[in-house]
């Protein structure tokens, strides 16, 4: 079935350093694929999206690129803030029906000063 | 309101007790999903509406897990006789439309914790 695996955390960078969060998918057809931020106390927010491959989604400094070839989604930031501290998902939708979303387990960044 | 709102924000129950979780959509959002969010974890699907129509339940853990959206609009999650396992976050979310790429927006969660 349908399924999105992004790296492990907890991650911890330094303010102003380079931040990547790996994703990979596992999918029939073609998905759209989407990075979703929950900041602490709060709900899930979009971040960004892509529904098509070589597609860039971007958002707020954050990019990340639908590669079908690799099946992946990386996150990307160049220069990240104590302010992006947040939990980080990856997320999935079938194309097929568009009534499922598959997220990843999430992965934890905390950006110190 | 501007965004899915969600009540009551925390619950706590006893253990053999129901509970009802209610989920209102974005005005004029037709797709409705709720999700279960356990600590530490990404959200899981739990079921689908179209309109007022339960399109997909595949995700509902339980014949004691029940949820409706009677006219297509305000829905609500209810769990019969809960059990410490139920304890998580339930997420409901609303999209305007019925594409794939079609973004989701989440309320900020029920936060259920059965004692």
């Amino acid at each position: 079935g349908d399924s999105v695996t992004q790296m492990e955390g907890p991650v911890t960078l330094s303010e102003e350093a380079f931040l990547t969060i790996n994703c990979t998918y596992t999918a029939t057809g073609y998905p759209s694929l989407f990075w979703y931020v929950q900041y602490p106390g709060e709900g899930l927010q979009l971040l960004l999206k892509a529904t098509k491959a070589d597609d860039k989604g971007s958002n707020k400094g954050f990019e990340a690129t639908y590669r079908k070839e690799t099946t992946s989604f990386h996150l990307e930031k160049g220069s990240v803030q104590v302010s992006d501290s947040a939990v980080y998902f990856c997320a999935l939708s079938a194309s097929n029906t568009g009534n499922q979303f598959y997220f990843g387990t999430g992965t934890s960044l905390t950006v110190i000063p | 309101g501007a965004g899915v709102s969600q009540s009551p924000r925390y619950k706590v129950a006893k253990r053999g007790q129901d509970v009802a979780l209610r989920c209102d959509p974005i005005s004029g959002h037709v797709s409705l999903f709720w999700y279960q969010q356990a600590l530490g974890q990404g959200p899981e699907f739990l079921t689908y509406f179209q309109n007022e129509a339960q399109l997909d339940k595949s995700g509902l853990p339980s014949d004691r897990f029940f949820a409706e959206r009677p006219e297509g609009s305000v829905s609500t999650l209810k769990i019969q006789r809960t059990q410490q396992e139920d304890s998580a976050v339930y997420l409901c979310a609303s999209r305007w439309g019925l594409g794939s790429g079609n973004t989701i927006y989440f309320g900020e969660g029920s936060w259920l914790t059965v004692v």
